[in-house]
């Protein structure tokens, strides 16, 4: 069965540090796709990235960049040089790319509080 | 429209009544997906609509939800006889099916259920 782990709840740090907010999954599928979406206290979901199973190369945008590790079933995110704007809830997910299925499995999310 | 728009954005329903939620996906797209983002359960899939196939229902928590989709754009879910644990944001999102499962989620509609 496919699941997301984000076992971090919450993390606070303290603007310009760095952090990694972790992200472990479980699928039985070759084909997959992992994401990692925003949700700042306006509650609307803003996709981050999407990555597909078979592309492990890491990805660097801006102050964000993602590793993903197929070998521990690993895809964080770290943010670099925090920023109060980065305050919100993170969640990875999950898609599996079974013929008609490409809904996404969330992980509980880990709630980011950076501080001035 | 820019965006996913979903309405209303907040509706108070005692138990019992039954509730309709409106979803207006991006133009062009053709996929659908409703989702219930709860404090207990997190975020969960509850249903998924693709141009004219029959839909995926697979994440309906009970036969007192159900969704349609008119005319392969818009779609409403429909929550008969609510009770309280159907309180939750209700979240759409669509996508085109020419990019691989990137979603594009729209504001919510909060129930309350009381």
């Amino acid at each position: 069965a496919q699941k997301v782990t984000q076992a971090q709840t919450e993390i606070s740090v303290v603007e310009k540090e760095d952090v990694t907010l972790d992200c472990v999954y479980e699928t039985r599928d070759t084909t997959y796709y992992l994401f990692w979406y925003k949700q700042p206290p306006s509650g609307e979901l803003v996709f981050l990235i999407r990555r597909n199973s078979f592309d492990e190369q890491n990805e660097i945008s801006g102050r964000y960049s993602w590793n993903f590790q197929k070998s521990t079933s690993s895809f964080n995110f770290t943010i670099t040089a925090s920023q109060v704007v980065d305050s919100a809830v993170y969640f990875c997910a999950l898609s599996e790319a079974r013929t008609g299925a490409n809904n996404l499995f969330f992980g509980t999310g880990t709630r980011l509080t950076v501080i001035p | 429209g820019a965006g996913v728009s979903q309405s209303p954005s907040n509706k108070v329903t005692e138990k019992g009544k039954d509730v309709e939620l409106r979803c207006d996906p991006i133009s062009g797209h053709t996929a659908l997906y409703w989702y219930r983002q709860s404090l207990g359960q997190g975020l969960e899939f509850l249903i998924y609509f693709q141009g004219n196939s029959a839909p995926d229902k697979s994440g309906l928590p009970s036969d007192r939800f159900s969704a349609e989709r008119t005319g392969g754009s818009v779609s409403t879910l429909t929550i008969q006889r609510t009770q309280q644990e159907d309180s939750a944001v209700y979240l759409c999102a669509s996508s085109s099916d020419t990019t691989s499962y990137e979603q594009y989620f729209g504001p919510g509609t909060r129930l309350t259920v009381t």
